[in-house]
C-alpha cells in the first residue's frame, strides 16, 4: 500500500465548477500536511498548507481528518489557469528522519 | 521563485555510462535535496544533504551518489546508468530541515536513459 494515495484522475470540469479532490495517508503519527501544484513538465509549487481547523485561501478550501487519515482540496469556480496536477503531501517521521511523501497526483482539466 | 537551477536540462545517454545532474542554488538554505518523479508514483527521495560534505540516503538511493563541496552546489551522479533510471529529476531546498517548512523545487532534469 502506498503511503499516501490519490485518486489520479484525470477530473474534467467546465470553468466556474467546484471540484474536490481527496488524498488517504497509511502513517498516523505525521504531523504536516501540504497541497502542492505542478504544471505539466515543471516543478511542483506549494499550494497552500493544511491546519487540522480547514483552512481556506482565496478560491480553495482544504480540510484534514485525523481520524480517517484523509485531506481535502476544494476548488470553488474552477478557471481555466487551474488545469494541472495536484499533488497530496504528508511528513511523516521515517528512517530517523522527518521527510515529505508525496502521492502521484490528481490531474485537473479545466475546459470553457 | 527561489533561485534554483538545474543542469543539463535534458540528457540522453547510454546504459553503463557515467552520469553527473548539478543542483545550484543561490538562496543559502541549508538543506536540499534530489528526488526522481516516475508516472504513477509521487516524488521520490534519492538522497539529501544538510550542510557541506553532510549527506544521508533516502529512500530510493541505490545506483546513486551524491556530493556537496559548497553550500550553493549539490551534485547527483549515477555511477553506471540503467534504462530503470530514466526519469525527471529535481532538486529542492528548504531553509529548516523539519518537514513542516515548505520545499522550493527546481526546474527538473530530464535524463533518458537508452
Amino acid at each position: 500500500r502506498k503511503e499516501v494515495e490519490q485518486d489520479p484522475g484525470p477530473f474534467n470540469v467546465p470553468e466556474g465548477a467546484t471540484v474536490a479532490f481527496n488524498c488517504t495517508y497509511s502513517n498516523s503519527a505525521s504531523q504536516s500536511f501540504f497541497w502542492y501544484r505542478q504544471d505539466c513538465r515543471k516543478e511542483p509549487k506549494l499550494l497552500m498548507s493544511v491546519y487540522s481547523s480547514g483552512n481556506e485561501d482565496g478560491r480553495f478550501t482544504a480540510q484534514l481528518n485525523r481520524a480517517s487519515q484523509y485531506i481535502s482540496l476544494l476548488i470553488r469556480d474552477s478557471k481555466l489557469s487551474d488545469s494541472a496536477t495536484y499533488l497530496c503531501v504528508v511528513n511523516t517521521l521515517s528512517g530517523g528522519y522527518n521527510k515529505l511523501i508525496f502521492g502521484a497526483g490528481t490531474r485537473l482539466a479545466v475546459h470553457p | 521563485d527561489a533561485g534554483i537551477t538545474q543542469s543539463p536540462r535534458h540528457k540522453v545517454t547510454e546504459t553503463g555510462t557515467p552520469v553527473t545532474l548539478r543542483c545550484h542554488q543561490t538562496e543559502n538554505h541549508r538543506y536540499m535535496y534530489w528526488y526522481r518523479q516516475d508516472p504513477g508514483h509521487g516524488l521520490r527521495l534519492i538522497h539529501y544533504s544538510y550542510g557541506v560534505k553532510d549527506t544521508d540516503k533516502g529512500e530510493v538511493s541505490d545506483g546513486y551518489s551524491v556530493s556537496r563541496s559548497k553550500t550553493e552546489d549539490f551534485l547527483l551522479t549515477l555511477e553506471s546508468a540503467t534504462s530503470s533510471q530514466t526519469s525527471v529529476y529535481f532538486c529542492a531546498i528548504s531553509e529548516f530541515l523539519d518537514s513542516s517548512y515548505e520545499q522550493y523545487f527546481g526546474p527538473g532534469t530530464r535524463l533518458t536513459v537508452t
